[in-house]
């Protein structure tokens, strides 16, 4: 079946570390995405890609970096600089960018200890 | 820039009753206006989209909602609850045929059900 693999479900975080959050989708969608959601404030968005090679930043990036050497996979590192990494962090998938439905994957729940 | 407000954080039906869930846009070109639905710990499924066309877009689960460019309004609704829609609802808005963007959620509104 196709469709958006987000792992791990939980994840903890020490002082000072970095930890990287996988999405892989098999839906042959050319654009990805990531989004925080805390409480209250909806879903907001950290980074996006439109293809291979190429991302941009959303409204959060700072304290986070991304890579998108395949198509099917689009990392998110949480680095030490973030200083307020507890949420929920959702990944998304689309085939093109902008007015294309967008299937997300169940999400990794982040936590510091 | 576009935004998304919905209004009320939280709303409270009786099973049966019917379901008006609030949204407004800004954007200075037509939007595509979206709602989805988020049931604990999960990732979001969309309900229903406007892009073009009909003004009353009709979703799943019996949910529809119309776009009102005058009120810059989206508003969904559900002409009877049922206790499986207890969830949390977002509305978002993304620019009419123009590459590069993503979607930009609202706030969320949580919906309740009681029997």
């Amino acid at each position: 079946d196709g469709g958006i693999t987000q792992s791990p479900k939980y994840l903890f975080r020490k002082e000072g570390q970095n930890v990287t959050l996988s999405c892989e989708q098999n839906l042959n969608h050319d654009a990805m995405y990531w989004y925080r959601q805390d409480p209250g404030q909806g879903l907001r968005l950290i980074y996006y890609s439109q293809i291979v090679n190429d991302f941009q930043k959303g409204d959060i990036a700072e304290g986070y970096s991304v890579s998108r050497e395949k198509k099917e996979s689009f990392p998110l590192t949480v680095t030490s600089a973030q200083k307020n990494p507890t949420a929920f962090y959702l990944c998304a998938s689309s085939i093109q960018g902008g007015s294309e439905k967008l299937f997300f994957g169940s999400g990794t729940q982040l936590s510091v200890l | 820039a576009q935004s998304v407000t919905q209004l009320g954080s939280h709303v409270s039906v009786s099973e049966g009753a019917l379901v008006l869930l609030r949204c407004n846009y800004s954007s200075s070109v037509p939007p595509y206006l979206f709602w989805y639905v988020q049931y604990p710990n999960q990732g979001l499924q969309l309900l229903l989209k406007y892009t073009t066309g009909a003004t009353l877009v009709k979703g799943i689960n019996g949910f529809e909602a119309e776009f009102k460019k005058s009120e810059t309004s989206f508003h969904l609704t559900k002409p009877s609850a049922h206790m499986s829609d207890a969830a949390e609802y977002f509305c978002a808005v993304s620019l009419l045929n123009q590459a590069g963007t993503a979607l930009i959620f609202g706030k969320g509104t949580t919906l309740s059900v009681s029997s």
